[in-house]
């Protein structure tokens, strides 16, 4: 079985000022896809950025930007020069690459921007 | 741009009632899934669709709960009857494909009240 850790239930960050989400999973697989989910307050959760385990290279979304650690099943996010608009719950995810498309969510983190 | 779509909002019922809530994917979408947010969780995956086919219904507590898609686009998902324990957002996403890097869209949500 998989599971999605987010041992941060909140962080608060200022504007303009960098936060990093983290993100531990557990599995057996070698090939599998992981995200970054986005809810904010009464509206629908968005894709933020998304990293299939085959890929070294860390992906980039604009001033997201993740820490994909292999060996050690870590996924972390950074939000970069964060905004009022940032402010938001903010789930991992993972697939298995062979699965019917299922995604098992971490309990989330939210965050807190500060002007 | 085009959206997952839910009906109602939200909806509060009592124990015991019936209730049942309505997608409509996004246009082209063949996958289909319902997940159950408990506050403070993440989403957990209660079916999925492929086309009008169940694919997934695992985690589906299929002595109250039941599913349909008949037509290979909406879907409905009906409880009855409904327990305190369902009180919780029920999303639903939809993604042209069942898997690979293909991106799963949420709809808003139903928040599901039960007295």
């Amino acid at each position: 079985a998989q599971t999605v850790t987010q041992s941060q239930p909140e962080m608060s960050v200022q504007e303009a000022e960098t936060v990093t989400l983290s993100c531990t999973y557990d599995t057996s697989e070698s090939d599998y896809y992981l995200f970054w989910y986005k809810q904010p307050p009464s509206r629908q959760m968005i894709l933020v950025i998304r990293q299939e385990a085959y890929k070294q290279q860390n992906a980039t979304e604009n001033r997201f930007s993740v820490n994909f650690q292999k060996a050690a099943k870590s996924f972390s996010l950074k939000i970069s020069d964060s905004q009022l608009g940032d402010a938001a719950m903010y789930f991992c995810a993972y697939r298995r690459s062979d699965s019917w498309g299922k995604l098992q969510f971490g309990a989330g983190t939210q965050v807190v921007v500060t002007p | 741009e085009a959206e997952v779509a839910q009906s109602p909002r939200y909806k509060i019922t009592e124990k015991s009632q019936a209730v049942a809530f309505w997608c409509d994917p996004i246009s082209g979408h063949a996958t289909l899934y319902w997940y159950r947010q408990i506050l403070g969780q993440g989403p957990e995956l209660l079916v999925q669709f492929q086309d009008e086919s169940v694919v997934d219904d695992s985690q589906l507590p299929k002595d109250r709960f039941s599913a349909e898609r008949l037509k290979g686009v909406d879907s409905t998902l009906k409880i009855q009857p409904a327990e305190l324990g369902d009180s919780a957002m029920y999303l639903c996403a939809s993604s042209l494909a069942r898997a690979g890097r293909n991106e799963q869209f949420f709809g808003p949500g139903t928040r599901l009240t039960v007295l």
